[in-house]
């Protein structure tokens, strides 16, 4: 199975901050990644899919880059809403992984 | 609007097995694929497989080949997982989740999840 490692692990920010996380992967996985945001006792919510595109509904703040091994998503100011834990997940091959998570929370 | 609704909360017995259920509306149920999704408490996300609701045909996880069975009726426009042999390692909550298939596999409506206790 491809690994997905995200960084950091956990993050501390501040209400209009600008905030980019990193997903990486174990072998080149083209733009087959997509990212979500996950509240306390909620499902995960698309963000971004196809590694930079913005899903519908989703704040304009939240942007996707990247191919290959390399993924960033960025939150470009962070509003109190926006604190939550973000995974990546990868779609290249059959076998679908997601990152260990990234925890942001408020400084 | 979309909606998946998934089957209240479930407490078994290690060895029992457990079936969920996702009612879906909103949308048309076999055009798109369903996947299944669990979360251990305070861990990350698992993918444990996926069907296809139009002809039923599923993929499985390796790691739950044999164990995990995924149906549908299409009639009432309903996904089932069913998960055998529980121990207390399959305590967690149970997503499914909706696969619009068209670039790679990803989720964009999901249900609020199941939340599976196996103890004795």
């Amino acid at each position: 199975d491809i690994q997905m490692t995200q960084s950091p692990s956990s993050l501390s920010a501040s209400v209009g901050d600008r905030v980019t996380i990193t997903c990486r992967a174990s072998q080149s996985i083209s733009n087959y990644l997509n990212w979500y945001q996950q509240k306390p006792g909620k499902a995960p919510k698309l963000l971004i899919y196809a590694a930079s595109s913005l899903q519908s509904g989703v704040p304009s703040r939240f942007s996707g880059s990247g191919s290959g091994t390399d993924f960033i998503l960025t939150i470009s100011s962070l509003q109190p809403e926006d604190f939550a834990t973000y995974y990546c997940q990868q779609s290249y091959t059959i076998s679908i992984t997601f990152g260990q998570g990234t925890r942001l929370e408020i400084k | 609007q979309v909606q998946l609704v998934q089957s209240g909360a479930e407490v078994k017995k290690p060895g029992a097995s457990v079936k969920v259920s996702c009612k879906t509306s909103g949308y048309t149920f076999t055009a798109y694929y369903m996947h299944w999704v669990r979360q251990a408490p305070g861990q990350g996300l698992e993918c444990m497989g996926w069907i296809n609701p139009n002809s039923g045909g599923t993929n499985y996880a390796q790691k739950f080949q044999g164990r995990v069975t995924m149906t549908r009726d299409t009639s009432i426009s309903t996904a089932y997982m069913e998960l055998s042999r529980l121990t207390s390692d399959d305590t967690a909550v149970y997503y499914c989740a909706r696969d619009p298939n068209d670039y790679g596999d990803y989720f964009d409506f999901w249900g609020q999840g199941t939340l599976v206790t196996v103890s004795s």
